[in-house]
This record gives C-alpha cells, sequence and structure tokens, in this order.
C-alpha cells in the first residue's frame, strides 16, 4: 500500500516570500503521479500542480513549482512570491497510474498561513 | 459550469437515524469517488466508481453504501448513523478510464465543495 507523508503540520510565510511544503510518498511503483491540491477556508478542493513519475522535469504552474526527487520519493511544493490568498491546507497526494481505479492516497496535510 | 455538486451541504442527524447523501456530475467522468475529511487526518476514501455500474471499496467502508445511479451520479448512504461518522464528506469526479486505455493519462480528481455531517 502507498503512504503519503506531510512532516509539517503548519507552516507560516511572510507575503512575498517563498516557502517549501514538503512530502514523502512510499511505494514499490513505478508508474504513478503525484499532486498537490490546496483547500483554502472556502472547504473547496482545489488542484494545485500534478507530476507524471516518468518525466524528470520538474512541474511549474506560475508560481507553483515542485522539486520531485524520484529516488528519494520526495515530492515538495515551492510557492514563490507568496500571496494572502495562498493561506490555506495543502495536500500532497498520490495516484498509482496502472489497473483501473486510479485512486488518491492523500497526505494529512500543511496548514499554511500567510502573513501580511 | 457546475462540475461536481454535492447535497446537502450540511446535515446534522442522530445516531441511528439513515441518510443519504447526493452527488452529481455533468463532466462525462467515468471515475466518481468519496471520501470523507477528518480533523489531522486528511481524506481517506470511503467507496469509489471506476465506471458506470461498478462500485468499490475505499479505506474506510465500514458503516456506508454506495450506488452508482448513472453516469452522472453516485450517492453514498449511511444506514445507521454513528457519532463516529460526524465528518466532512467530499465527492469527486476524474475522467479516468478503467482498463488502462490511457496509460499515461493524468487526469485529475474534481472535487465537489463538502457536505458536513454531524451526528448526535
Amino acid at each position: 500500500a502507498q503512504t503519503v507523508t506531510q512532516s509539517q503540520p503548519e507552516m507560516s510565510v511572510q507575503e512575498a516570500e517563498t516557502v517549501t511544503l514538503s512530502c514523502t510518498y512510499d511505494t514499490s511503483e513505478n508508474n504513478y503521479y503525484l499532486f498537490w491540491y490546496k483547500q483554502p477556508p472556502s472547504r473547496q478542493m482545489i488542484l494545485v500542480i500534478r507530476q507524471e513519475a516518468y518525466k524528470q522535469q520538474n512541474a511549474t504552474e506560475n508560481r507553483f513549482s515542485v522539486n520531485f526527487q524520484k529516488a528519494a520519493k520526495s515530492f515538495s511544493l515551492k510557492i514563490s512570491d507568496s500571496q494572502l490568498g495562498d493561506t490555506a491546507m495543502y495536500f500532497c497526494a498520490f495516484m498509482y497510474g496502472g489497473g483501473s481505479n486510479y485512486k488518491l492516497t492523500f497526505g494529512k496535510g500543511t496548514l499554511l498561513t500567510v502573513n501580511p | 459550469n457546475a462540475g461536481v455538486t454535492q447535497t446537502p451541504k450540511f446535515q446534522v442527524l442522530k445516531t441511528g437515524q439513515s441518510m443519504t447523501l447526493q452527488c452529481a456530475q455533468d463532466m462525462n467522468h467515468n471515475s466518481m469517488y468519496w471520501y470523507r475529511q477528518d480533523p489531522g487526518m486528511g481524506l481517506r476514501l470511503i467507496y469509489y466508481s471506476a465506471s458506470e455500474g461498478t462500485t468499490d471499496k475505499g479505506e474506510v467502508p465500514n458503516g456506508y453504501n454506495v450506488s452508482r445511479l448513472n453516469k452522472r451520479e453516485f450517492s453514498l448512504r449511511l444506514e445507521s448513523a454513528a457519532p463516529s461518522q460526524t465528518s466532512v464528506y467530499f465527492c469527486a469526479s476524474s475522467a479516468q478510464k478503467g482498463g488502462g486505455t490511457s496509460r499515461y493519462s493524468n487526469q485529475p480528481q474534481h472535487f465537489g465543495d463538502g457536505t458536513r455531517l454531524s451526528i448526535l
């Protein structure tokens, strides 16, 4: 079974600064996908960024980028130029790419607070 | 552009009562999922449906049943609610297909806004 670990329950950052959220996972599979979801106080689950395990290039989406280290099974999220609207719970998630169920396994989340 | 719609948004039940949470998606997605979110636990999969007509247990299925009524709708039923089922419930859908026809497809899951369920 796959497991996803987010070792930082809470983090804070000053507006306009950069912050990195950590995520490690455990799997014996080679074909899988990784995701970061954001959950603001409104409770919506919003996809931030995704990474295919077979791609060596790190994914980027505007101010969000990942550092994907496959051998180390690490998938950290970097938020540049932090904004107040980035305040949210962030979840790292793993999805096995084979079979037919495509289930997501989530970490327990990191609560990020952006301070003015 | 509704996406995934969950009803109700809030519900309070008494122990032993039954309840069905409704979920509908308008994106023509094949796969649908039910999660529960508890403080400090992240989201945990209750049941999922990889395609119309199929359902399978997830990580925490006990005390729940599901019905994939058609391609659009996937309901979650609590037959006899217990306080331990107090949680926020999320429905999600994705375009993933069964059978691995798109081996490297990475369609993300789209989530509804959640249902906050309290059981007294």
